[in-house]
């Protein structure tokens, strides 16, 4: 399968932990994508990769948060001390080509903080 | 702010009826893009209609955009009770590398 593969799926920590997403894209694209999700509302755009340069960071993004993507291939995505309000879907898509093409998206990370 | 908004918020209908949902947006675009997530296959990309389009068809789906109104609608004839839903209206155009912004959305239940 060559979509957009997140792991893990899910994952559950405690308050303080810090927890790391992955993210793998489909392989020829150049451009990835983080977002965040809660409960009955549309995704959040976090932050924005041109293959390894981190191009755009949303102000949602707190010092607690840091994403990387070293090779211009996969990416991860890490929540220091982490807190509740960090609970949500992280979700990651990819795309290439011009301005404002479709994005495939993962399935995106379920993290729930107790 | 980019964020394209959705109406209604929830829409509930008997298999075979047709839904509508529609979308208004703020800035101008590149292009708007719907997109449909549900529980099984997450969320997936549906159409785009171009800034210099007004209608655009795929399958039981239509899309229309009126720029001046900065608003668009999509038509889902024939509906099914897989096409129950969350619906997301997306701006693409207010970047240079076409950032995705979404609204709200639109639930679709289709009670079979």
């Amino acid at each position: 399968d060559t979509g957009v593969s997140q792991d893990p799926r899910h994952k559950i920590t405690k308050r303080g932990q810090n927890v790391t997403f992955r993210c793998d894209p489909i392989s020829e694209h150049n451009r990835l994508y983080w977002y965040r999700q809660t409960l009955g509302q549309g995704p959040e755009f976090l932050t924005y990769f041109q293959n390894e340069a981190q191009l755009e960071k949303s102000r949602l993004l707190s010092d607690r948060f840091s994403a990387e993507r070293p090779k211009g291939s996969f990416s991860t995505l890490e929540i220091q001390r982490t807190e509740q309000g960090d609970s949500a879907m992280y979700l990651c898509a990819s795309n290439s080509g011009g301005r404002g093409t479709e994005a495939f998206f993962g399935q995106g990370t379920r993290l729930t903080v107790v | 702010s980019q964020q394209g908004e959705e109406d209604p918020q929830a829409l509930s209908i008997q298999e075979g009826e047709n839904a509508t949902m529609n979308c208004s947006y703020k800035t101008s675009i590149n292009n708007l893009q719907w997109y449909r997530q549900n529980s099984g296959r997450g969320l997936v990309h549906l159409i785009l209609i171009r800034s210099n389009e007004r209608e655009k068809h795929s399958g039981r789906l239509r899309v229309t955009l009126d720029t001046s109104k900065k608003s668009s609608s999509l038509l889902i004839t024939a509906s099914r009770a897989a096409d129950t839903a969350s619906y997301f209206c997306v701006n693409a155009g207010g970047t240079s590398y076409g950032k995705l912004t979404f609204g709200q959305g639109t639930i679709l239940t289709v009670h079979p």
